[in-house]
């Protein structure tokens, strides 16, 4: 079946520093997305990217697709504590049903 | 923005009895909504997709008859976990596409946290 997985798993950063996550599946995507959780929370919709070697960017956040529609990196820049959080990309499969699948998922860490 | 109503927000049970979790899109319609469990520090494993008027769709190693789904309406669905144990602990969150965008991007529930005892 499909698998999506990112790395790191755990990514500890100092404040003001720079983060990335990155994002890998099994098969091409038809599009993919990006949640944030927080702590006790559930998963928050960030951004959706279509295109192959699509690019979107949210302030500090930067989102890539990769030109093979397998991966995907989400970058931020100049972290701040409300960074906190995991961060998982979902992908729906090219040509697949409707449901999506859910990446491993970055847990990252700032420190103040 | 579209919002999807999850309840309860936590329960505990015992051992042996069912818990029923509702999941409602309250201000669209979702022919189709999503089962995830997620365990502590995990990533959200799809259980089920359920279909409005018709059967859910289990994926693999997923009890159909221990996790009953039931989708009557375009704006509810029910997850009921059949004979809890305490393995069945775990946060469960349901999440619901609109029905009119289909390729647009989940919508979740505040998600359920389930302790068995």
């Amino acid at each position: 079946g499909q698998q999506v997985m990112q790395i790191p798993q755990y990514q500890h950063v100092q404040e003001g520093e720079d983060f990335t996550t990155y994002c890998n599946s099994s098969t091409t995507l038809s599009n993919i997305q990006w949640y944030k959780q927080r702590p006790g929370g559930h998963p928050v919709f960030l951004i959706q990217l279509v295109k192959s070697g699509e690019v979107k960017k949210q302030k500090r956040l930067t989102f890539q697709f990769g030109e093979a529609k397998k991966n995907s990196s989400l970058h931020i820049t100049a972290t701040q504590t409300t960074d906190v959080g995991t961060y998982f990309c979902a992908g729906r499969i090219l040509r697949g049903y409707q449901k999506v699948t859910f990446g491993t998922g970055t847990k990252l860490q700032v420190i103040p | 923005g579209a919002v999807v109503s999850q309840h309860p927000s936590r329960v505990i049970c015992k051992s042996g009895t069912s818990v029923k979790i509702e999941c409602r899109s309250l201000d669209f319609q979702a022919t189709t909504m999503f089962w995830y469990r997620q365990f502590p520090k995990k990533s959200l494993m799809l259980m089920a997709t359920s279909n409005e008027g018709s059967k859910a769709t289990y994926e693999q190693g997923v009890e159909k008859d221990k996790f009953l789904i039931n989708h009557a309406s375009l704006t509810l669905s029910t997850l009921t976990v059949t004979s809890a144990h305490p393995e069945d602990s775990s946060f469960y969150i349901c999440s619901a596409r609109d029905r009119m965008a289909p390729y647009s991007p989940l919508h979740f529930g505040n998600g359920t946290r389930l302790t068995v005892t």
